[in-house]
C-alpha cells in the first residue's frame, strides 16, 4: 500500500533559525495536504498543494510540491516559539477516499 | 459555533470492558473518520463513513466498531478485543469524503486502560 514518510522525525531549532522538513510518498499524489498539531492538541489544516512544482507561502512558512508529485517540503524561516508542534503531511490514496498521513516532524524550539 | 465535538476528553477503561467514544459535528459534512494516535506517532485510520448507514474499515479496524445512524454522529466503540487500546483518538470530518478535501478534526479523546 501507499506509504508516506517524513524526515526528520524530530527537529530541534534555535529560535530565529530556519529549517526544512520533508515528505516523501511511495506513489504519485494528486495533491498533498499539511497539518499542524500543537502539543496536547489536534491536527489543524495548514495548506493543500495540487500542481506539480507548486509553491505556496503562509507568512514564514513556505510549502513546495515536487515536480514528480511524490514529495513535498515545508520550510520555516526565523523560527518562533509559536512554531512548536508536529507537522504532518498527508496524501490521498489512488483508489478510494482515504488520506495517508506521514509520521510527522516534531519541532522543538530553543529560546 | 460550528465544529466537531468529542466526548469525553479523558476516558478510563477496565480490562475486558467495552467503551464508546462520542463524535458529533454540525458542519453538515457527509464524511466522518476515526483515527488513532499513539504517543510520538502519526495518525492511523480506524474506520470512515461517507454516508449515513454506511462505513468502511480503515487500516486498523480490528477490535473497534462504529455506527452511522445520523449524519451528525459517528460513535466509536473500543471493544474488549482491542488488546492495546491506550491511545489518543481523533475524529474528523470532511464535506463529501473525497480525498481532495480538507479534514477537520475534533479535540480528541484520550483513552487509558486501568
Amino acid at each position: 500500500g501507499q506509504q508516506v514518510m517524513q524526515i526528520p522525525q524530530y527537529q530541534h531549532v534555535q529560535e530565529g533559525e530556519d529549517f526544512t522538513t520533508y515528505c516523501n510518498s511511495s506513489t504519485t499524489l494528486s495533491n498533498i495536504q499539511w497539518y499542524k498539531q500543537r502539543p496536547g492538541g489536534h491536527p489543524v489544516f495548514l495548506i493543500q498543494l495540487v500542481k506539480s512544482g507548486e509553491v505556496k507561502k503562509q507568512k514564514r512558512l513556505t510549502f513546495q510540491f515536487g515536480e514528480a508529485k511524490k514529495n513535498s517540503s515545508l520550510h520555516i524561516t526565523a523560527t518562533q516559539t509559536t512554531d512548536v508542534g508536529t507537522y504532518f503531511c498527508a496524501g490521498p490514496e489512488a483508489a478510494g477516499n482515504k488520506l495517508t498521513f506521514g509520521g510527522g516532524t516534531r519541532v522543538l524550539v530553543k529560546p | 459555533d460550528g465544529g466537531i465535538t468529542q466526548s469525553p476528553k479523558y476516558l478510563f477503561r477496565k480490562e475486558g470492558q467495552n467503551v464508546t467514544l462520542s463524535c458529533e459535528q454540525n458542519l453538515n459534512h457527509d464524511a466522518m473518520y476515526w483515527y488513532r494516535q499513539d504517543p510520538g506517532q502519526g495518525l492511523r485510520l480506524i474506520y470512515y463513513s461517507q454516508i449515513v448507514n454506511d462505513f468502511q474499515k480503515g487500516d486498523i479496524a480490528e477490535g473497534y466498531s462504529v455506527s452511522r445512524e445520523k449524519k451528525e454522529s459517528f460513535p466509536l466503540t473500543v471493544t474488549s478485543a482491542q488488546k492495546n487500546p491506550t491511545a489518543f483518538y481523533l475524529c474528523a470530518s470532511s464535506s463529501t469524503g473525497t480525498s481532495q478535501e480538507t479534514q477537520y478534526f475534533g479535540p480528541g479523546t484520550r483513552l487509558l486502560v486501568l
